[in-house]
């Protein structure tokens, strides 16, 4: 069965920091890979996606992140984050078949400091 | 593109009663959509699958009398919460596959903004 695991739960960076947020997965084959941020008391938006080709995604809001198939990891970063960068972050999964039916981490709370 | 409306996106009702949250695609047809129920300060539980013009798939655990779930167009899909108790107060999100030909393609979905349950 997928699974993905996000091993920080929270993260506090001061604002001009960079950011990083850990994902891993364990999936039967190459997956579709997701990372989306989810505002207090909002749905999710879609900050980036990897599908095939570059191994390294660029998104929206300046995040980056980079699938390392040997290491089974999507990590999310951002060189320098912003105050409005405070959310929640999800990790997720799916099938490159159809069915869309996507597994996410756990999440990462991200408090960002003055 | 490509946006989900969820309606509505906060709802306070008695414990017994029963409370429909509707999921739109506003800009294309999603002939699935995913209902999903998240706990404070938890990820998302996908409760069910919603097939436009067919029965709904549910996830293991999940009631299906309890939370019932109909799609009857390729741009509604409504999760109704029978005799809600207290216990089914959380944040229900929905989401729909992209339009057909791109990201419905590619396993990108869309997200409402979420429905907040609070039964007392």
């Amino acid at each position: 069965a997928q699974s993905v695991t996000q091993p920080d739960i929270h993260i506090t960076v001061s604002e001009g920091a960079s950011l990083e947020l850990r994902c891993n997965y364990s999936y039967g084959a190459t997956p579709y890979l997701f990372w989306y941020v989810q505002s207090p008391g909002q749905g999710l938006q879609l900050l980036l996606k990897y599908f095939s080709g570059d191994t390294l995604v660029q998104g929206i809001k300046g995040f980056e992140a980079e699938f390392k198939r040997s290491q089974s990891s999507f990590n999310l970063r951002k060189p320098s984050v912003h105050w409005s960068d405070a959310a929640e972050y999800f990790c997720a999964v799916g099938p490159r078949a159809a069915g869309n039916k996507l597994t996410f981490g756990g999440g990462t709370r991200v408090l960002v400091k003055p | 593109g490509a946006v989900v409306s969820q309606h509505p996106s906060w709802v306070i009702c008695k414990s017994g009663t029963s409370v429909k949250i509707e999921c739109r695609s506003l800009d294309f047809q999603a002939t699935t959509m995913f209902w999903y129920r998240q706990f404070p300060k938890q990820s998302l539980m996908l409760m069910a699958t919603s097939n436009e013009g067919s029965k709904a798939t549910y996830e293991q655990g999940v009631e299906k009398d309890k939370f019932l779930i109909n799609h009857a167009s390729l741009t509604l899909s409504t999760l109704t919460v029978t005799s809600a108790h207290p216990e089914d107060s959380s944040f229900y999100i929905c989401s729909a596959r992209g339009p057909a030909g791109g990201s419905a393609n590619t396993g990108e979905l869309f997200f409402g903004e979420g429905s907040r349950l609070t039964v007392l």
